[in-house]
């Protein structure tokens, strides 16, 4: 069966390290995004990929990159963890149609000392 | 930007009753999304509205595009409803990607 895969699920890190959390999908999605969660705020857009070779920003990208080799990958890179970036990520995928739903992985969770 | 807003925040309902879920939003859009999050963290799709109404099983999802609002309905719940339920929408002519409601924390008691 087709699916979308994150990993690590959990990570502690420390503040000024580099990390990059890893999204994974099957489906042959052209459309790839990243979220993250936090109380209060709900889910935010951080990047978004059309396609291979294709990168946007999102609504909270600064501090964030993604890059797009190939379609079944869109890792988040975090070029100098901050604790302000301590939180739960979402990758999601989906059809290129506005008029189609997006899949959602499992979610990691990141946390920033 | 569209600003999405959900009603109520939490609910906390019997076995049995009929759960309303509000989502209002600014700015026209070219979808709207509702999402089911468990206490596991998973996100799943439920429905997602252009116009009209949806079904499925229990659940009914509304939406008037004229009006900027859209309503989760939950008939005869059931303590295995409790979740998180968010409202999310997709701009017309923008980014793919979704806005998304804070969400409304439902707790369906025995």
């Amino acid at each position: 069966d087709a699916e979308i895969t994150q990993s690590p699920r959990h990570k502690i890190t420390e503040t000024g390290r580099q990390v990059t959390l890893a999204c994974h999908q099957t489906w042959n999605h052209n459309n790839m995004f990243w979220y993250r969660q936090d109380l209060g705020h709900g889910l935010r857009l951080i990047h978004y990929s059309y396609g291979v070779h294709d990168t946007n920003k999102g609504e909270v990208s600064d501090g964030y990159s993604v890059s797009r080799s190939n379609t079944e990958d869109l890792p988040l890179t975090l070029e100098s963890a901050a604790s302000s970036q301590t939180s739960v990520y979402f990758c999601a995928s989906g059809e290129e149609s506005s008029y189609n739903e997006q899949f959602f992985g499992p979610g990691t969770r990141l946390t920033v000392l | 930007k569209n600003e999405v807003e959900q009603s109520p925040q939490n609910l906390t309902a019997q076995e049995g009753e009929f759960i309303t879920i509000n989502c209002s939003y600014s700015v026209g859009i070219s979808a709207l999304h509702w999402l089911q999050q468990h206490p596991g963290g998973g996100i799943v799709s439920l429905f997602m509205l252009s116009s009209g109404k949806k079904k499925h099983g229990r659940l009914i999802a509304t939406i008037n595009i004229q009006e900027k609002h859209s309503s989760l309905h939950i008939t005869a719940s059931h303590p295995r409803d409790s979740a998180v339920y968010i409202c999310a929408v997709r701009n017309r002519g923008g980014a793919d990607g979704l806005t998304f409601g804070k969400g409304t924390h439902l707790i369906i008691q025995p």
